[in-house]
């Protein structure tokens, strides 16, 4: 069965430093998502595309973070400076189109800032 | 931001007991309800989901409910067991918006 890969599963990184987690979607997936979760909370999305354009980044915030997608395929979101409240994971998920079809989701990236 | 809301926070059923957790949502245009499931240090995944032209949709045994005029909706899950146990989260999204989440049900069963 197709998955959604990401990596890296598991990062620490101090305060200041800078971090990227990367995500493979499912073949053929026009729409690539990133949510961001807290422990004991729900995803809340950072970032949607559709291919290689960012369709809502309205709750990224984008002083310290930026995502990219630039062949429509793959994708890369880079958190610098990190700050000690960015610890959460990040999922990425994909979708073959824009609401109402099935949300993969990965497995998670998992980053502590210390 | 539209919110999902999303309760009980927490859950204790008994083995072959039934689950109940329940959503509320505000946007009108939000044409899209699934249910996901999350275990321990995995991503969510898709339970079941359900559009507001019909009023339930059953899957094994898991049932939602929709209330399209109170804008509400709920999972059923019959005959809970213990493999049953983990957290899950009710989702909204319409108009081409992304899934928007409610903060989660952990659900606990006891055999």
């Amino acid at each position: 069965e197709a998955e959604v890969a990401q990596s890296p599963r598991y990062k620490i990184t101090e305060k200041s430093q800078a971090v990227a987690f990367w995500c493979d979607p499912i073949s053929g997936h026009a729409t690539l998502y990133w949510y961001r979760q807290i422990l004991g909370q729900g995803p809340e999305l950072l970032v949607q595309f559709q291919d290689e354009s960012v369709v809502d980044d309205s709750q990224l915030p984008k002083d310290r973070f930026s995502a990219e997608r630039l062949k429509g395929v793959d994708s890369t979101l880079k958190i610098q400076p990190a700050e000690l409240g960015d610890s959460a994971m990040y999922l990425c998920a994909s979708s073959w189109g824009l609401s109402g079809n099935t949300i993969y989701f990965g497995e998670g990236s998992w980053l502590t800032v210390v | 931001q539209q919110q999902v809301k999303q309760s009980p926070q927490s859950l204790i059923v008994q083995k072959g007991g039934i689950s109940i957790i329940n959503c509320a949502y505000e946007n009108t245009a939000f044409d899209y309800f699934p249910w996901y499931q999350q275990f321990p240090g995995k991503g969510p995944a898709l339970l079941i989901a359900i559009r507001p032209d019909v009023s339930e949709k059953k899957e094994g045994r898991f049932t939602i409910s929709f209330n399209k005029s109170a804008k509400q909706f709920s999972l059923h899950i019959m005959d809970s067991q213990p493999g049953d146990s983990a957290t899950y989260f009710c989702a909204a999204s319409g108009a081409g918006t992304a899934l928007i989440f409610g903060k989660g049900t952990t659900l606990s069963v006891s055999s």
